[in-house]
């Protein structure tokens, strides 16, 4: 079955720290792996996306996730977090189940104190 | 542009009532749908439009309608709904429905069913 994690209900991180939000996927064939943002009362914004190709991928706001094929890991990463980054996070995953799905995990939030 | 609209943002209506919710993008996508967001919640999928034809239903109760008038444009119509269908509905839509496309998704529409 295909399936998305997010191991971390909240994640907590001071400003000007670095920050990582975890995912891990299940997924039969390509996996095509997305990162969502989304604000308060807002819909969901699109980070970054790993189609194929280099590991390392950079999206939006500084921020970039790494690919990694033999631990199904996707996680997404800042250098330096901002309070304004603080938010709900979901990685998701688009799965052929008789037509595109896409799946996301549970999300994460995000909490950058000053 | 990589803006999805939705109207209206907020809806209130009875359990007796018939409204309709609205989705409008110009970004020449031939992919559009909608989802359910319970709060602190992913989005679940409800429908999948691809090239104006319905591709994707997860077994959504009759009461929800959605309709598809032209390449641009994608409807809502909620009949009849119970409270437990109050939550945010957000429209998106890709390029295509295949599984490297991105989705973009609108602000959402906050309904409230008494």
């Amino acid at each position: 079955a295909q399936s998305v994690a997010q191991p971390e209900d909240q994640v907590n991180v001071a400003e000007g720290n670095p920050l990582t939000v975890k995912c891990t996927y299940s997924v039969s064939g390509n996996p095509y792996l997305f990162w969502y943002v989304q604000y308060p009362n807002r819909g969901l914004q699109f980070l970054l996306k790993y189609i194929t190709g280099d590991n390392l991928v950079k999206g939006s706001y500084g921020f970039e996730a790494e690919f990694n094929k033999s631990q199904t890991s996707f996680h997404l990463k800042k250098p330096s977090a901002l309070v304004s980054d603080s938010a709900l996070y979901f990685c998701a995953v688009r799965a052929n189940t008789g037509g595109f799905k896409t799946i996301f995990g549970a999300g994460t939030r995000l909490f950058v104190k000053a | 542009d990589t803006e999805v609209t939705q109207t209206p943002k907020h809806l209130v209506m009875g359990m007796t009532n018939k409204k309709s919710l609205k989705c409008e993008q110009h970004m020449g996508h031939r992919a559009m749908y909608w989802y359910k967001q319970k709060a602190k919640k992913p989005p679940e999928l409800m429908f999948v439009y691809s090239y104006e034809k319905l591709s994707i239903n997860e077994s959504v109760p009759s009461r929800f309608s959605p309709e598809c008038p032209n390449s641009s444009l994608l409807n809502l119509h909620l009949h009849a709904l119970q409270p437990e269908d109050s939550a945010l509905y957000l429209c998106a839509s890709s390029a295509t429905s295949g599984g490297t496309d991105t989705q973009y998704f609108g602000p959402g529409t906050r309904l409230t069913v008494l």
